[in-house]
C-alpha cells in the first residue's frame, strides 16, 4: 500500500535544538500539505506546495519553521531552535491538484523537552 | 485558529445506538468534509458534501448541510465499537484555490459494547 508516509514517527528533543520530519506523498499526487495538532484540538494549516511551488504559508509559520519540497515529491519540515511550545503531532497529507479529498499520513509526534 | 466548532465535544453511547455530531463555520465555502481520526493516528476521509447540496449518504453515514446556518451534521447509524474515534468537519474556503482545510475542534465518539 503506497499511501503517504511520514518519518520519524516520534521524535524526543530538548529545547533548543533543531528538528527534521520527512513526509513522501502519494506517488501522483503533486499538492502536499503540513498540518499541526496539539492535544484534544483539530488539526491546523501550517502550509501547502504544489509540485515544488509552497503557495500558501499560515502565520502558524514562525520564521524558526520551514518547509520544502525540492523535487515536487518528498518534502521536509524542519523546525529551528524548537520551544516547547512546539510540541504537537505534525501531519502531511496530499491531493491531486484539483481534488478536494486529502489523503492524511500517520504523522510525527513531537515532544520538546 | 479554527474555523468552527463541533458540538458535542463528547459523545458516549451504546452499539446499535445512531450518533450525531454537529459542525459550525463562518465563512462561505466551497465544500464540507468530514474526517475521522483513531487515538493517535492519521485522518481519514469519510464525505464530502458540496455547497450547492443539501445531503449526502455513504453507508452508515448521513452528512446534512445548511448554508444559511452555517452548519452541518454527521449522522452514524448503528453505531459499532469500531466506531469509536475522534470525528473532525472541515471546510474548504469558497475562494480557496489551494484546497487547505479549515478543521473544527472535533467531536470524541466513544462506542461501548
Amino acid at each position: 500500500d503506497t499511501g503517504v508516509s511520514q518519518n520519524p514517527r516520534h521524535k524526543i528533543t530538548k529545547r533548543g535544538q533543531n528538528v527534521t520530519f520527512r513526509c513522501d506523498p502519494i506517488s501522483e499526487h503533486n499538492r502536499l500539505y503540513w498540518y499541526r495538532q496539539t492535544l484534544g484540538q483539530g488539526p491546523e494549516f501550517l502550509t501547502y506546495f504544489q509540485n515544488e511551488a509552497q503557495l500558501e504559508k499560515s502565520r502558524l509559520l514562525s520564521d524558526r519553521f520551514s518547509a520544502e519540497r525540492p523535487k515536487g515529491s518528498f518534502s521536509t519540515l524542519e523546525i529551528q531552535r524548537t520551544e516547547q511550545g512546539d510540541s504537537a503531532m505534525y501531519l502531511c497529507a496530499s491531493s491531486p491538484a484539483g481534488a478536494d479529498t486529502q489523503y492524511f499520513g500517520p504523522g510525527t509526534r513531537l515532544t520538546v523537552l | 485558529s479554527q474555523q468552527g466548532e463541533e458540538d458535542p465535544q463528547a459523545l458516549s453511547i451504546q452499539e446499535g445506538e445512531n450518533a450525531t455530531t454537529n459542525c459550525s463555520y463562518k465563512t462561505s465555502i466551497n465544500n464540507l468534509q468530514w474526517y475521522r481520526q483513531n487515538s493517535g493516528r492519521g485522518l481519514v476521509h469519510l464525505i464530502l458534501i458540496r455547497s450547492n447540496e443539501r445531503e449526502k449518504h455513504s453507508g452508515r453515514l448521513r452528512v446534512t448541510l445548511d448554508t444559511s446556518k452555517k452548519s452541518s451534521s454527521l449522522l452514524i447509524t448503528a453505531s459499532r465499537a469500531a466506531d469509536t474515534a475522534s470525528y473532525f468537519c472541515a471546510t474548504v474556503g469558497l475562494y480557496n484555490q489551494g484546497g487547505k482545510l479549515i478543521f473544527g475542534q472535533g467531536t470524541e465518539l466513544s462506542v461501548k459494547p
